[in-house]
């Protein structure tokens, strides 16, 4: 069974970078059957999509957080990982990770359990 | 604030049927699928509700989805207090292009 687990720093400092992973255990992020995506929560809201990798490793941003958001894969170590520049407190949130088709966008089907990031000094 | 408006609660008595709306525009839920998540209290969210009234494998048929013009709606019908959670509603933005979500609606099983 497919399981995703994002690991990272819990606390930012504003001005520097976000730095998460998301491991993929039984099965591989190789696979051409399943783009994969960073998806944030910010305390008391609604999600926000912040983009996603295919296997190739193209890849497919917000246009709001394009500019500071790097996502890649490192398929040696079946993970990919997810850079945001610059952050502010406005980042603080929690970060998923999830897998989708390539045909449709908005079906994630498997998700990591998510991590709390805060942006602080 | 988030794109597609849902509204902030919504609440029943067991076996009650409860609808939750979720109200976009022509860029977003007027052109493309909706879809459902729910998500229990500290937990990562669950497809529900895929391509405005389809159920993945496991969902049961107690959920339903519908759409029409630039709203969509999720209902639970046979409210079950196993269904306490927030519920929230995503589609394709074709403008600025991408996935958008909507705030959210608590449901509460009273």
């Amino acid at each position: 069974q497919l399981q995703l687990q994002e690991s990272g720093p819990g606390l930012v400092k504003p001005s520097e970078t976000l730095s998460l992973t998301c491991s993929v255990s039984g099965g591989s992020i190789s696979s051409i059957r399943y783009y994969w995506g960073w998806i944030r929560q910010p305390p008391r809201k609604g999600l926000e999509w912040i983009g996603s990798i295919d296997y190739s490793g193209s890849t497919y941003y917000n246009p709001s957080l394009k500019s500071r958001v790097t996502i890649s894969v490192d398929t040696a170590k079946n993970q990919f990982s997810l850079n945001l520049r610059s952050v502010t407190a406005a980042d603080t949130a929690i970060y998923y990770c999830a897998r989708r088709p390539p045909e449709d966008p908005l079906y994630m089907d498997v998700w990591g359990k998510g991590t709390t990031v805060t942006v602080s000094s | 604030q988030s794109v597609l408006t849902q509204p902030p609660s919504a609440s029943g008595t067991p076996g009650q049927r409860v609808t939750i709306s979720c109200s976009g525009s022509s860029s977003n839920i007027g052109s493309n699928y909706v879809y459902w998540y729910q998500q229990l209290p500290g937990t990562a969210p669950k497809l529900l509700i895929y391509r405005n009234n389809k159920r993945p494998s496991g969902v049961p048929d107690r959920f339903s989805g519908s759409k029409s013009g630039t709203s969509a709606s999720l209902a639970i019908s046979g409210l079950q207090s196993e269904d306490e959670a927030d519920y929230l509603c995503a589609v394709w933005d074709d403008s600025p292009r991408g996935p958008v979500f909507g705030g959210g609606t608590k449901v509460t099983v009273l």
